[in-house]
């Protein structure tokens, strides 16, 4: 059965410092990957997607950046985080064909 | 640009009542529509997917009802409890890739 797993849990980092967040999908190949960011009392916002290794698609210009350098991993990373870049962040995966998607657990980002 | 609503934005109510929960869309070519549970502090679960083609689905107490030509999906919970507790969120998609959330409905249901 496909699994996807989201590491860390939860992470405080001081403004300016560096950012990295992986997600990796198991039981599954050739997924297309999600990073969601929902921030407190907003909607889900989608920040990057991606159909294929190194295929990377932004939906929001801003201070992250995201890879995916292997098929089922998917990294998001900032060089310098900003105060506005905390939220709960979440990884989603969805199968090529007519299916949904199946969502990580989540990383709870707290910019200090 | 698909807009997607919810209504209602919080919703409290006794254990083993019936309820409706709504969701609206702005443009009605949707490729497929899915709901989702998400508990406090924690990611989300999906419910039910239902296809463009499809006009419900059922899961246990849940079923939800699509109306593509009305903009329209609703997510019923027969008997609730307690459990139920969570954000329910629709999300609807144009494309098969990329799903468009709303914002959510809060459900508390009380003991």
């Amino acid at each position: 059965s496909q699994t996807i797993h989201q590491w860390p849990a939860t992470l405080v980092q001081p403004v300016g410092s560096p950012l990295s967040l992986e997600c990796t999908v198991e039981g599954t190949s050739n997924p297309n990957l999600y990073w969601y960011r929902q921030a407190a009392g907003r909607g889900l916002q989608l920040l990057f997607y991606s159909v294929g290794i190194g295929q990377i698609s932004s939906e929001v210009p801003q201070n992250l950046s995201a890879s995916r350098p292997q098929d089922r991993q998917f990294i998001l990373s900032s060089k310098k985080l900003l105060l506005s870049d905390s939220g709960f962040y979440l990884c989603a995966w969805k199968d090529r064909g007519n299916y949904g998607y199946t969502f990580g657990s989540g990383t709870r980002l707290t910019v200090v | 640009k698909q807009e997607v609503t919810q209504i209602p934005a919080a919703l409290s109510v006794p254990e083993g009542e019936n309820l409706v929960l709504n969701c609206s869309f702005t443009d009605s070519a949707i490729y497929n529509l899915q709901w989702f549970r998400q508990d406090p502090g924690k990611g989300l679960t999906s419910l039910l997917l239902i296809q463009s083609s499809q006009r419900e689905q059922t899961s246990g107490r849940l079923n939800a009802s699509l109306d593509k030509s009305s903009g329209r999906s609703t997510l019923y919970i027969a008997a609730s409890q307690p459990g139920d507790s969570a954000t329910y969120l629709c999300a609807v998609t144009p494309n098969g890739q990329n799903f468009v959330f709303g914002p959510g409905t809060r459900l508390s249901v009380l003991p």
